[in-house]
Formats: structure tokens, sequence, C-alpha cells
């Protein structure tokens, strides 16, 4: 079982470009969060989709949009990125918590630099 | 609002010596979750603790949970250099989906 997997591990943007980061969750898992983490602080839950919707989200603009696709998978995209936008991205894949809360696993991350 | 706080933030200690995290939260909640990151890394599943009174112990790793209390603990006995890292309890909020964090406690194990 490969867990769950990110790509890539590192991206340097521009200011006002546009980035999208790609996920694979753990096998058997049908739930996926994105998390951004800024360097010396905890996690900061992005969204989470399941059975390819949105279906909670934290506090962050509609710059930050995903999606997932029948096979799981998901992709989360920023638009018109800022200098604060650079952090590390994590996404967490887990069974659907309605069916009992569950362990979430995360990925390697994805370094992003905006400058 | 669902909160979670860590106590210590930040925590200094010689190799050998016991110490322990306190994580609190603030609303009703049966699991809690304990993640170690290294530096530049992901984060690494420790614990899930599940219901009341739950402890589970893993090498020189002890934690356990008091919903009570609203109280995990994450116990270090005799710490070594390699336990160095920064340490997050996570809870789940009941009527939601997401993972409400602590904001970790940095762990430095002096030789």
């Amino acid at each position: 079982d490969a867990g769950v997997t990110q790509s890539p591990t590192h991206l340097i943007k521009t200011r006002g470009q546009q980035v999208t980061l790609r996920c694979s969750p753990k096998s058997g898992h049908d739930t996926v969060s994105w998390y951004q983490q800024a360097l010396g602080q905890g996690p900061q839950f992005i969204f989470q989709y399941y059975e390819e919707e949105e279906r909670q989200r934290g506090n962050f603009p509609d710059r930050f949009s995903g999606h997932q696709f029948p096979n799981y998978s998901s992709e989360l995209n920023v638009n018109a990125l800022l200098l604060g936008d650079s952090a590390l991205y994590l996404c967490a894949s887990r069974y659907n918590p309605d069916r009992g809360r569950t362990e979430a696993f995360f990925g390697q991350g994805t370094r992003l630099t905006v400058v | 609002e669902l909160k979670v706080e860590q106590n210590p933030l930040f925590l200094s200690m010689q190799e050998g010596k016991n110490y322990t995290i306190y994580c609190n939260y603030s609303t009703t909640s049966d699991r809690l979750y304990w993640y170690r990151q290294d530096p530049g890394k992901s984060l690494e599943s420790l614990f899930v603790l599940l219901s009341n009174g739950a402890v589970k112990q893993e090498g020189r790793l002890m934690a356990s949970l008091d919903t009570k209390a609203r109280l995990s603990t994450l116990h270090i006995t005799a710490a070594v250099h390699d336990l160095s890292a920064t340490y997050f309890c996570a809870v789940d909020e009941r009527s939601n989906y997401q993972l409400i964090w602590g904001a970790g406690t940095k762990l430095i194990i002096k030789p």
C-alpha cells in the first residue's frame, strides 16, 4: 500500500499565477481533506471532498478550489497566488467519517513557495 | 466552536527525563489523535484515542484520554534525542467533518 501520495513535492510560483496540487488517497479511503500549514503553525483545514463533492469548507477564499475524481483522487487549485499562500499543503485521506470517526493519514505534502 | 489548546508550546529537556504534554478541548468529542511532525516533513500518526479512559503506549510515549475533563495527555518517559519533533493533538468535531488542531508542542531533547 503506497499510502497517501502527493505531487509535486516542491513548487515555486510567481504572484498572480495559478497552481494545481494533486493527491491520491490511501487504498480504500474515499474521503480527502486538504490542509494548509504555514511555517511554525498547525494545519488549517481548507476543505473536504466526498463522493466528488465538497462537503465541508474552512475559512479560505474562493481562490482555493478543489475537485475529487471517481477514483477518489483529488486536486487543489489556487488562483491569483499571493505571497501569503506560501506554505506546506497537506492532503489527508480517511474512510467516510459518517461510518465512524476514523484516523486520517497524511501525504508527504507539497511545499509551495510564492515569489 | 471547538477549540483545542496544547501546552506547553515549546519544551526543551534533557535525555532521560520524563515530561507530559497536555491537550485540552472545548466541546464534546470522543475521538482524539496525536501526530508527530519532523521539520519539513508531513504528519505521522502516533495514537488514536477512541473513548473515555483510553490509554495507548508505544515505546517511550504513552497517550491517554479523559473525555469528561476534555483532556488528553502525551507522556514521554526517559526521553531520547530521537523523540525531538513537534507533536500535535487533533480532535474530531462531531457536528463537522474536519479535524481541529492544537498549535503543536515543539519538543527538543538535548543529549
